[in-house]
């Protein structure tokens, strides 16, 4: 199993909706939980985070996490076409500061 | 945020050379990481650079094949020793900002370096 396991996509949305990205962890112990984008032929950029269960808004961008499920999701309200990039969820577990990847899943916005 | 600078930015090289990746960050910071990103691939934790004191390898990275410098708080690099085909990757610099080894430090990275060899 796959510690940190996300669809890989493409997922496609429409201009003007929303896009649910998903991931799942399998370390319980995890604590802190990550979203990165990036853009093809660049490297990852930091969106969100989020350490307590719930939700988490910043703009556009909503984090939500459920601990109990071992779920972590990122919402992006409004999808414009310059959201259009590969969103990589990560994990930190433990106080080492090191992070585990997801392979990421393709977002589409479509006009 | 830290800026990250790293070179060379991309770089075609020879089956069996080395090739040394320098990270410069405007910044002192206490943790510094190199990933490893294949081809269609996400990113891999190589090696945590300490300062002052040998790198952390993570499993499956070797100090041989991966020596990493960390001189001080603002510098460090990554040679890809003896390099092979399979070592065709983008290798990225990363920092920590936040209280380092909380949990809670956010990390950043540098632009990459990509490296194909033939």
């Amino acid at each position: 199993q796959k510690e940190v396991e996300q669809n890989s996509g493409p997922l496609s949305v429409p201009e003007g909706a929303i896009a649910s990205l998903n991931c799942t962890y399998s370390d319980r112990g995890s604590q802190s939980f990550f979203w990165y984008r990036q853009y093809s032929g660049k490297s990852p950029e930091l969106i969100m985070f989020i350490y307590s269960n719930g939700d988490k808004e910043d703009g556009r961008f909503t984090a939500q996490l459920n601990k109990a499920s071992q779920y972590v999701s990122l919402l992006i309200r409004d999808s414009q076409p310059s959201d259009s990039a590969t969103y990589l969820c990560a994990v930190m577990t433990g106080t080492a500061s090191k992070l585990t990847f997801g392979t990421g899943t393709r977002l589409q916005v479509t006009l | 945020s830290a800026v990250i600078s790293q070179k060379p930015s991309r770089d075609i090289c020879q089956r069996g050379t080395s090739l040394t990746i320098q990270c410069q960050v405007d910044s002192q910071v206490t943790m510094m990481f190199w990933y490893r990103q294949q081809p269609g691939q996400s990113l891999t934790l190589i090696a945590t650079a300490n300062q002052g004191s040998e790198a952390t390898y993570e499993s499956g990275f070797v100090i041989d094949k991966f020596p990493i410098s960390r001189p001080n708080l603002t510098f460090s690099t990554l040679t890809v020793s003896n390099m092979s085909p399979e070592d065709s990757s983008i290798y990225l610099c990363s920092v920590e900002e936040g209280e380092p080894g909380q949990g809670a430090g956010e990390l950043f990275f540098g632009e990459g370096s990509r490296l194909t060899v033939l």
